[in-house]
């Protein structure tokens, strides 16, 4: 089994659309979860990070649920730069974080 | 120059030449680290630095050997390489663990390597 698990996508969602994210993972000592979006060809970059209680950023939303082992991202109102890869990340010991594969969502006018 | 920097950012070698990639932070961060995405992959861990001191060697090949002479550069020396080696190479720098940011990792451009 993937330590990390992610649905590769690719979403295809009309601007203005809500679009969730799920990933489950397996490492249940696992203490900090992210979501890292990554452009096309360019380095990952961190979108927010996920707490127990759940997290909100203008638009995106953040779920962490421990006992299934599953965080969420939910995107409101999708913008056409909201178009890239959605990285689930959690921590997999010092200093060491392991990456899923990534979501990929487009969105389209 | 600020962030996480890397040079170069493509790269074409035989299997026979010898390579160096370079990272360089300029974010006052502690730990550094190389990882390794190739197509429709996980990006992969290679190396772990904290302090100029390797903490993490995830099982990489000898042929790929890092270098951290400081906690503000980080070398990979290639050599003997192979077409499946192929892929972005991809450096990070972060706080140590144990702050509460330490786990927020900051990516270079990375380096798009090719080997023929």
């Amino acid at each position: 089994r993937k330590e990390v698990e992610q649905d590769p996508g690719p979403f295809n969602v009309p601007e203005g659309a809500t679009v969730a994210f799920n990933c489950t993972y397996s490492n249940s000592a696992s203490q900090s979860f992210f979501w890292y979006r990554q452009d096309c060809r360019k380095e990952p970059k961190l979108l927010m990070s996920v707490y127990s209680s759940g997290n909100e950023d203008g638009r995106f939303t953040a779920q962490l649920n421990r006992a299934s082992q599953y965080i969420s991202l939910l995107i409101r109102d999708s913008k056409l730069s909201d178009s890239a890869t959605y990285l689930c990340v959690l921590t997999g010991g010092y200093n060491k974080l392991i990456f899923g594969a990534g979501t990929r969502l487009a969105v389209h006018p | 120059e600020t962030g996480v920097t890397q040079t170069p950012r493509h790269l074409v070698m035989g299997m026979t030449n010898k390579k160096s990639l370079k990272c360089e932070q300029h974010l006052g961060h502690n730990a550094m680290y190389w990882y390794k995405q190739s197509a429709k992959k996980p990006l992969e861990l290679m190396f772990v630095y904290n302090f100029k001191e390797q903490t993490e060697n995830n099982s990489v090949p000898s042929r790929f050997s890092p270098e951290c002479p400081n906690s503000s550069h980080l070398f990979l020396h290639l050599h003997t390489l192979q077409p499946e080696d192929s892929a972005l190479y991809l450096c990070a720098s972060s706080h140590p663990a144990g702050g509460s940011s330490s786990y927020e990792q900051y990516f270079g451009p990375g380096t798009r390597l090719t080997v023929t």
